[in-house]
């Protein structure tokens, strides 16, 4: 059974331009939840799509934003690039997830992206 | 607001024990441990729900103090595979997965 496939996996953009990341969950997953990790901030929490609704958000600008197909792939957006932008941005799926307690989930390798 | 992880980092030698915490100021549903080797992805441990409930892993094994508003990951008799770090997540009643900042292991011969 295939992985989380996240592309690409490295990039570098300069400031002020706009970047789309994207990932391809588990066969038959659902749910897809996007964190940005750096350095002393641990993992924190993007967005999460189920069935192509955004079900929650974190504490990010409306620079960064995302979406969810019909086929579960999701992509997420970052628009006006900074430097503190520069990450590695995780994407995970989930089969089980109920309304009040995210399943396991699994996560791709990521997107490391070099804002410059 | 992020669960509070401690220690931040801590070194082991093989066969020692380790306690790692989790605490958050906001009322938890449930909490979910995760450890990440080095230059890999976060890999799932276990899911702890509300009610003090206490789950194993071979030596690795975690406790739910709803009270207290924490959780604590034991390992025991650590193995060098055991180094990476652990990340404690934590929901207040929805699906919105909270990470701590992370602690690092180190376990060393």
């Amino acid at each position: 059974k295939a992985g989380v496939t996240q592309t690409p996996r490295y990039l570098i953009k300069t400031r002020g331009q706009q970047v789309t990341l994207s990932c391809s969950p588990i066969s038959g997953h659902r749910s897809v939840s996007w964190y940005q990790q750096t350095p002393g901030q641990g993992l924190q929490f993007l967005f999460e799509y189920f069935s192509e609704t955004q079900r929650n958000k974190g504490n990010f600008p409306g620079r960064f934003s995302g979406r969810q197909f019909s086929n579960s792939r999701s992509e997420m957006n970052v628009s006006t690039l900074e430097l503190g932008d520069s990450a590695l941005y995780l994407c995970a799926s989930s089969s089980l997830s109920t309304s009040t307690v995210p399943g396991e989930l699994f996560f791709g390798e990521g997107s490391r992206l070099t804002v410059l | 607001q992020q669960p509070v992880q401690s220690p931040q980092a801590v070194i082991l030698r093989e066969g020692e024990d380790a306690v790692i915490n989790c605490s958050s100021s906001k009322a938890l549903y449930s909490v979910h441990w995760y450890r990440q080797k080095h230059g890999e992805a976060p890999v799932f441990l276990m899911i702890l729900l509300k009610g003090g409930e206490q789950k194993g892993h071979e030596k690795i094994s975690a406790s739910f103090n709803e009270k207290k508003q924490q959780s604590s990951l034991y390992l025991t008799a650590s193995q060098l595979s055991y180094s990476g770090t652990y990340f404690c997540g934590a929901t207040g009643g929805g699906n919105k997965l909270t990470f701590g900042t992370g602690t690092q292991l180190k376990v060393e011969l």
